[in-house]
């Protein structure tokens, strides 16, 4: 069975700094989606950015972009220029490319942005 | 347009009652899911729905039950509840074709005294 794991509970970042949440996982898949998503206290889940799985390229969406290692099986989110509107928890989810539609998440980290 | 809609946002229930949670999906999105988030957790797959037939469950006993009716949008039942099912109930939506990631709308909070 598939794992995500996010060690780290709690970050914070300076505005307009750059911090990196971690995201490891486990899998004997091959082909697969990688996902962060960001629930503030709207508790609304807002897709962040994706990455599939044969793509070797890093995904990017402005402020926020991803390290994907395959072999290490690590999924790290990076956000430059950190806004207020920044914090929330951030979830790593893992989604395999065939069968059922299913989201496998981490336990999130909370992430606050000091003004 | 609209997003996800979830209702009620918030119900509190007592142990061995039945709640019926509903969802609307985004105009023109076919499958429906249904998560479960316990408080300090991330969430945890109850269903998922595609034009009206079950395409999966995750680990949560018979006494969750969903179904998607004929205009896609969904509704999960949980029958004889548990203080153990006190949680935020989440919906997600989403195009069968590729996979551009769930839109989830923002929740129904279930209290079980």
């Amino acid at each position: 069975a598939q794992t995500v794991t996010q060690s780290q509970p709690e970050m914070s970042v300076q505005e307009a700094e750059t911090v990196t949440l971690s995201c490891t996982y486990d899998t004997s898949e091959s082909d697969y989606y990688l996902f962060w998503y960001k629930q503030p206290p709207s508790r609304q889940m807002i897709l962040v950015i994706r990455q599939e799985a044969y793509k070797q390229q890093n995904a990017t969406e402005n402020r926020f972009s991803v390290n994907f290692q395959k072999a290490a099986k690590s999924f790290s989110l990076k956000i430059s220029d950190s806004q207020l509107g920044d914090a929330a928890m951030y979830f790593c989810a893992y989604r395999s490319w065939a069968g059922t539609y299913k989201y496998i998440f981490g336990t999130g980290t909370r992430l606050k942005v000091l003004a | 347009d609209a997003g996800v809609t979830q209702s009620p946002t918030h119900l509190i229930k007592t142990r061995g009652q039945h709640v019926t949670l509903r969802c609307s999906p985004i105009s023109g999105h076919k499958s429906v899911s249904w998560y479960q988030q316990v408080l300090g957790q991330g969430p945890q797959f109850i269903f998922q729905y595609y034009e009206k037939e079950e395409r999966g469950r995750g680990n949560f006993p018979d006494r969750f039950s969903a179904r998607q009716f004929p205009n896609y949008s969904s509704e999960l039942n949980v029958n004889a509840l548990l203080l153990g099912d006190s949680a935020l109930y989440l919906c997600a939506s989403r195009r069968q074709e590729g996979d551009y990631g769930y839109t989830f709308g923002s929740g129904t909070r279930l209290t079980v005294v």
